[in-house]
């Protein structure tokens, strides 16, 4: 079976750093991705890891680590345009995406 | 960049009616594409995988019946929803993959409404 699970909601301050946790048991894996989603709207890519390690992208950032099954997402230097739900899935052996709920994060002032 | 385009972007109808809804690979063909549901406040649930010229792969509890996919070309594949019941109503949104099947490109998706 497939699961994964992420907070269901983080609060954060502008200008703060934030880390969104992900933990995942799947059949199969070939990947693990974030997206954002902001209300209403497709979700956004943000980072895909395969391989163990941090992987850097601006404000973003995204670690892996296959034998505990587990990611996060690091976001620093929030900006309240950041307030969105951020979706962990995995890519399983049938090349198919299975999202965690996803973590809705609110920046404030 | 690739762009997977969804129409009709939202749509309402009557209980018992049928609604198909497009999603487009616009600059590349897409070998496979996946279509999802997503309810208010919850997550993604993938419905079933779209490869072109053969039948879809539905998710577990899935109505493949209720749920009629059609992938007829590389840069079209169709999601039909029969005889639509007010719990039909959400968010479905497509993806297509190019090449490799971790480059999948989001659709903008469609939201239907069933009175």
């Amino acid at each position: 079976g497939q699961n994964i699970d992420q907070p269901t909601e983080m609060t954060a301050t502008e200008g703060a750093i934030v880390q969104i946790n992900c933990t995942y048991q799947t059949s199969g894996f070939n990947g693990l991705f974030w997206y954002q989603q902001h209300a209403g709207e497709a979700p956004t890519f943000l980072s895909y890891n395969v391989l163990d390690g941090l992987e850097e992208k601006g404000r973003f950032s995204s670690f892996l680590s296959r034998s505990k099954g587990y990611s996060y997402l690091l976001l620093k230097e929030l900006q309240m345009k950041d307030s969105a739900s951020y979706l962990c899935a995995v890519l399983n052996s049938g090349y198919a995406l299975n999202f965690g709920k996803g973590t809705s994060l609110l920046v404030t002032p | 960049g690739a762009v997977v385009s969804q129409h009709p972007s939202w749509v309402i109808c009557k209980s018992g009616t049928s609604v198909k809804i497009e999603c487009r690979s616009l600059d590349f063909q897409a070998t496979t594409m996946f279509w999802y549901r997503q309810f208010p406040k919850q997550s993604l649930m993938l419905m079933a995988t779209s490869n072109e010229g053969s039948k879809a792969t539905y998710e577990q509890g899935v109505e493949k019946d209720k749920f009629l996919i059609n992938h007829a070309s590389l840069t079209l594949s169709t999601l039909t929803v029969t005889s639509a019941h007010p719990e039909d109503s959400s968010f479905y949104i497509c993806s297509a993959c190019e090449r490799e099947p971790y480059e999948q490109y989001f659709g903008p998706g469609t939201r239907l409404t069933v009175t």
